[in-house]
């Protein structure tokens, strides 16, 4: 069974820094592309960021790009979320997912998700 | 940049009855579009993706289709686990979802 189980969300500051980690289990976590999904309060979901499967392309929406940073380590099969410069509009539940079994690899639509983690960004 | 919309924003559907949502971009996507369910405190489930290909697990009532611009998410005989917010994703582009239908009990 796919999980992918995240953490490091919580109550930040204005400006501050926070990293949000995946755990992946129950697939070859190597072989897939990997993203970050975030939904603030009562809106829809919105695309952050995805990570081919080696770690060497990334992509970022426009929201957040040059202020996080996403990352992977194949060997503890863990997907990460690095957020700088956080801002009160970065409030949301973030969560990881994988693109669906069936999908073309580097299709951005997604099967599987974590539970959500939730960001908080306030003074 | 494409935009997204959906309608109705809210749908009043008895158990049993169909459903019919609709999706728009405002420009054309190919099929490159995805239906997703979502209850509160729960993350978003994918229905559909390629306009018509059922995600792994997803009921036959669910039913997809349409191509460019114009799409449906028909739901044929509504159970009372469908009452959900849906929203449609296209993925032609940078993905983008919809701004979500509610269908809730009539």
């Amino acid at each position: 069974e796919v999980q992918l189980v995240e953490s490091g969300g919580g109550l930040v500051q204005p400006g501050r820094s926070l990293r949000l980690s995946c755990a992946a289990s129950g697939f070859t976590f190597s072989d897939h592309w990997m993203h970050w999904v975030r939904q603030a309060p009562g809106k829809g979901p919105v695309w952050v960021s995805r990570i081919n499967s080696d770690g060497s392309s990334t992509s970022y929406a426009d929201s957040v790009r040059g202020r996080f940073t996403i990352s992977r380590d194949n060997a503890k099969n863990m997907l990460y979320l690095q957020m700088n410069s956080l801002r009160a509009e970065d409030t949301a539940v973030y969560y990881c997912a994988r693109v669906a079994a069936g999908a073309k690899y580097y299709d951005n639509v997604w099967g599987d998700w974590g539970q959500g983690i939730l960001v908080t960004v306030s003074s | 940049e494409i935009v997204m919309t959906q309608s109705p924003a809210t749908l009043s559907v008895s158990p049993g009855e169909r459903a019919t949502l609709s999706c728009r971009a405002s420009q054309s996507v190919s099929t490159n579009l995805a239906w997703y369910q979502q209850k509160p405190g729960q993350a978003p489930r994918l229905l559909i993706y390629d306009a018509s290909t059922r995600a792994t697990g997803i009921p036959a009532r669910f039913s997809g289709s349409g191509s460019g611009t114009e799409f449906t998410l028909t739901i044929s005989s509504l159970q009372s686990e469908d009452f959900a917010l849906y929203y449609c994703q296209q993925y032609n582009n940078w993905p983008l979802f919809g701004p979500g239908t509610r269908v809730d009990i009539k």
